[in-house]
């Protein structure tokens, strides 16, 4: 089965400049999550969807991170404007959806990841 | 949600079995116990999870004790190809929304040397 798709690999951006990335998950994934990985770091959830609607986005910097994910199925993650502070790997995920209930679990698919560089 | 402490490095030889132990004092009831895998420039990938007692399945072992205050991820006869961080982490179904979150902390570089 396709795993979970991101474009672009790699970005190169100047400070103060936009960008944005894309995902597109596993068929039938309902739920989606990007993750901002610093290097050195383990991930960090910036956001989760459940179809389309957002579940958490406790950690997103909402000044200058938006994300969407139209229809439940892409997603986009935009940063306006960059800081160089943003430089790190982008990553998507995808699970089933969710779980049957407390002590329940859906496992994480990831992709591949977006190295984001700010200079 | 349970903080989860794990040591920073690991060395290794190749044939050798290695245990990286996870200690998550705080654990809730419903948390489950989850181990990912990263290799460079890749995602983290799905190893295994465990509730309590132990769980095994053709990649790895995990070991969790009586009061799950800790867990042992068991890595049968590493290759090199083992070479990689591994995440411990500690994550439960959050009644508000309905939906899973998990954190991952810095996790365990494992380096398998020939």
């Amino acid at each position: 089965e396709a795993g979970v798709a991101q474009s672009p690999r790699y970005k190169i951006i100047e400070k103060r400049q936009s960008v944005a990335f894309w995902c597109n998950p596993i068929s039938g994934h309902a739920t989606l999550y990007w993750y901002q990985q610093i290097l050195g770091q383990g991930p960090k959830l910036l956001i989760q969807f459940q179809n389309n609607g957002v579940v958490d986005d406790s950690q997103l910097p909402k000044d200058r991170f938006s994300a969407e994910r139209l229809k439940g199925v892409d997603s986009t993650l935009k940063i306006q404007p960059a800081k160089l502070e943003d430089s790190a790997v982008y990553l998507c995920a995808s699970s089933l959806g969710p779980p049957a209930g407390a002590s329940s679990y859906n496992e994480q698919f990831f992709g591949p990841g977006t190295r984001l560089t700010v200079l | 949600l349970a903080k989860t402490t794990q040591p920073i490095s690991m060395d290794s030889y190749e044939g050798q079995e290695v245990n990286i132990t996870c200690s998550h004092n705080n654990i809730a009831t419903n948390d489950y116990i989850t181990w990912y895998q990263q290799f460079p420039s890749q995602g983290p990938r799905f190893i295994i999870q465990g509730y309590k007692t132990k769980v095994t399945n053709e990649v790895a072992s995990l070991f969790i004790p009586a009061d799950r205050k800790s867990s042992t991820l068991s890595l049968p006869r590493v290759s090199l190809s083992d070479t990689a961080v591994y995440y411990c982490l500690v994550g439960g179904f959050m009644f508000s929304g309905g939906y899973n979150k998990l954190i991952f902390g810095a996790g365990t570089r494992l380096a398998v040397h020939p």
